[in-house]
């Protein structure tokens, strides 16, 4: 079985402030990671995800991402956020024959002015 | 190409009525699931399907059920809508190769009374 947590449930920021929106997951198989965001009355759209190869993965709106199979973590990162990042954001982990994603119950980011 | 689309957007319905939930994708994703979203809990597989004519359950399977007789379309029914199954439904499709990314759907919100 796998699982994913994402340890802060609301992150808040100041606008232009960097931001690391934390994720673990544990599984028993090699893994794929996904971060999804979703916009307030949105579906789910994907930010990044890591399948294999370099560790640090980048994604769309500046943002990336740091596999690290030692500490099961694949943290989110940007340096300098915006308004319009404000969003809730899943880390999401498939892996082995088990194609299903498990989802993180959400990380709530809001970027104040 | 429209990608995922879901009908109805938004639906009222009172304890005891049925309804269907109506998901379609055009990418020929042999893969499409079916989640819900409540407040805190991220997403949880309701129901999937690896291919037309197939369905199985998900983490939160009861009181919900699924055909898929073309592989372009999935059908989420209630068969007893009940107010624990007010939620914000989303359904997803999925490729068989890389990159192993789920497309999603913008959601339908039910409200049960």
């Amino acid at each position: 079985a796998q699982s994913v947590t994402q340890l802060d449930s609301q992150v808040p920021v100041f606008e232009e402030a960097p931001v690391e929106l934390r994720c673990n997951y544990s599984s028993s198989v090699s893994v794929y990671l996904f971060w999804y965001v979703q916009y307030p009355n949105q579906g789910l759209q994907l930010l990044l995800k890591y399948l294999s190869g370099s560790t640090l993965v980048k994604g769309i709106n500046g943002f990336e991402a740091e596999f690290n199979k030692s500490q099961t973590s694949f943290h989110l990162r940007k340096p300098s956020v915006h308004i319009s990042d404000t969003a809730e954001y899943f880390c999401a982990v498939s892996g082995g024959s088990n194609y299903k994603l498990t989802f993180g119950k959400g990380t709530l980011l809001t970027v104040n002015p | 190409n429209a990608g995922v689309t879901q009908t109805p957007k938004f639906r009222v319905l009172k304890t005891g009525q049925s309804m269907t939930l109506l998901c379609a994708q055009d990418m020929n994703h042999e893969y499409m699931y079916w989640y819900r979203q409540d407040p805190g809990m991220g997403l949880r597989l309701i129901h999937y399907s690896v291919g037309e004519g197939t369905t199985a359950k998900g983490e939160v399977p009861d009181g919900y059920n699924v055909s898929r007789l073309k592989k372009q379309n999935f059908l989420l029914g209630l068969e007893s809508a009940a107010p624990s199954q007010t939620s914000v439904y989303f359904c997803a499709s999925e490729g068989q190769q890389e990159p192993y990314e789920q497309y999603f759907g913008p959601g339908t919100r039910l409200t049960v009374t």
